[in-house]
């Protein structure tokens, strides 16, 4: 059965300090990995998502992620927090062999910045 | 392009009452989940329908949830009775599900308080 495990409900930073959201993930088979940010009362928007190919995933907002097959992570990544970060991440893994598409979320984190 | 619309956004019932909410997909998107997000935890599957058939329902508590998804486009996912226990936020997503590409695009969400 697949997993995801999310180190740390809450995460605070201070603006421009670096972002570092930690991601586990639990698979038997290779995973399609995600992370999407979801803002108060809002739905989820995907931030990257990795399928095959290069380990270090670029995305929207400055955010990156690499995968690490040995570790089993995604942790996500910002050089330089911004204000308009402050939200909840959710990382997700999904069968790269299933024919269903089915997202596993972790927890989440809520991302804080302080002025 | 428009996004995945949900209603209402937000719901208030009492217990053993009936609810309802609708989802509209992306035009052309073939595939349609439906994700219950309890307040502190990430999005869990309950349905997911491809066309109008559905591919996955193991997690939808079926004997007071039911969903359809008409002409293989709208879908309507009701509670009846509802439980204090379904207070939660209901997403809706979609996905074109074209080769390679697993990304799902979210709903606003129905925000459901059962008193």
């Amino acid at each position: 059965a697949q997993s995801v495990t999310q180190l740390g409900s809450h995460v605070s930073v201070s603006e421009g300090a670096l972002v570092l959201l930690r991601c586990n993930y639990s698979s038997s088979v290779p995973p399609y990995l995600f992370w999407y940010v979801q803002y108060p009362n809002q739905g989820l928007q995907l931030l990257l998502k990795y399928t095959t190919g290069a380990t270090l995933v670029k995305g929207i907002n400055g955010f990156e992620a690499e995968f690490k097959k040995s570790e089993t992570s995604f942790h996500l990544t910002k050089p330089s927090a911004h204000m308009s970060d402050a939200a909840e991440y959710f990382c997700a893994v999904s069968k790269m062999s299933s024919n269903t598409g089915k997202l596993i979320f972790g927890q989440g984190t809520t991302l804080q910045v302080k002025p | 392009e428009a996004g995945v619309a949900q209603s209402p956004r937000y719901k208030i019932i009492e217990k053993r009452q009936s609810v309802a909410f609708w989802c509209n997909p992306i035009s052309g998107h073939a595939t349609l989940y439906w994700y219950q997000q309890i307040l502190g935890q990430g999005p869990k599957l309950l349905i997911q329908f491809q066309n109008n058939g559905v591919v996955d329902d193991s997690q939808l508590p079926k004997d007071r949830f039911s969903a359809e998804r008409l002409k293989g486009v709208d879908s309507t996912l009701k509670i009846q009775p509802a439980k204090l226990e379904d207070s939660a936020v209901y997403l809706c997503a979609s996905s074109p599900r074209d080769r390679g590409s697993y990304e799902q695009y979210f709903g606003p969400g129905t925000r459901l308080t059962v008193t």
